[in-house]
């Protein structure tokens, strides 16, 4: 069955780094897009970035443009975000899924992992 | 990248039928039939429930049903059950090559 398990979550300090992780399995990971999502304690779910199949395309929300990066490694069916100069609203529960993404598909997260909690505090 | 506008809360009783509604604009929900829904009970991860406006996802009850009206979405439960106590989300891509969710809509069941 599909499994995505995050990790990497923490307590950092506002304009420091955090690199999240994403392992998956039950399915082949180099075949499907991937999204980051994040909820903030108490709050709606924020699309954060996705990242194509083969790495080549991504987007980013303009909340984190410039500061995050996603990336993946095929052949460590692991996906990344790495998070730069953080402040505290991006205090939330980091959601890895899978998903598809246009222009070759539709736009969909159909497996979630658990979240991992980032909370930026000093 | 404004959240798409939903209910905060609606509620029903068991049997029921209840509607929520998802209102975008032009540049998103009107403009594309990418608009999906997702479940989400307390401390639980998010749940795919419609895509595509109207598709439901092997597995889910055929109770649960989408559709669109210009920049707005619907999403129905019919024949309401305790267990679809949760909060909902809509979402949809957006012409700026994002996807953009719903505030959220918390629904009670009576």
């Amino acid at each position: 069955q599909v499994q995505l398990v995050e990790s990497g979550g923490g307590v950092v300090q506002p304009g420091r780094s955090l690199r999240l992780s994403c392992a998956a399995s039950g399915f082949t990971f180099s075949s499907y897009t991937m999204h980051w999502v994040r909820q903030a304690p108490g709050k709606g779910l924020q699309w954060v970035a996705v990242i194509s199949y083969d790495g080549n395309n991504k987007y980013y929300a303009d909340s984190v443009k410039g500061r995050f990066t996603i990336s993946r490694d095929n052949s460590k069916n692991t996906l990344y975000l790495q998070m730069n100069s953080q402040t505290t609203e991006d205090t939330a529960v980091y959601y890895c899924a899978r998903g598809t993404f246009p222009p070759f598909s539709n736009a969909l997260c159909d497996y979630w992992g658990q979240g991992t909690l980032v909370t930026v505090s000093s | 990248q404004s959240a798409l506008t939903q209910p905060a809360s609606v509620s029903g009783s068991p049997g029921q039928s209840i509607t929520i509604s998802c209102t975008g604009t032009s540049s998103d929900v009107g403009g594309y039939n990418y608009v999906s829904w997702y479940q989400q009970h307390p401390g639980k991860a998010p749940k795919l429930m419609i895509y595509d406006v109207t598709d439901r996802p092997l597995g889910v009850s055929h109770r649960f049903s989408g559709s669109k009206s210009g920049n707005t979405a619907s999403l129905t439960i019919s024949g309401l059950q305790a267990e679809d106590e949760a909060d909902y989300y809509c979402s949809s891509y957006t012409s700026s090559n994002t996807l953009v969710f719903g505030g959220g809509t918390k629904l009670t069941v009576l």
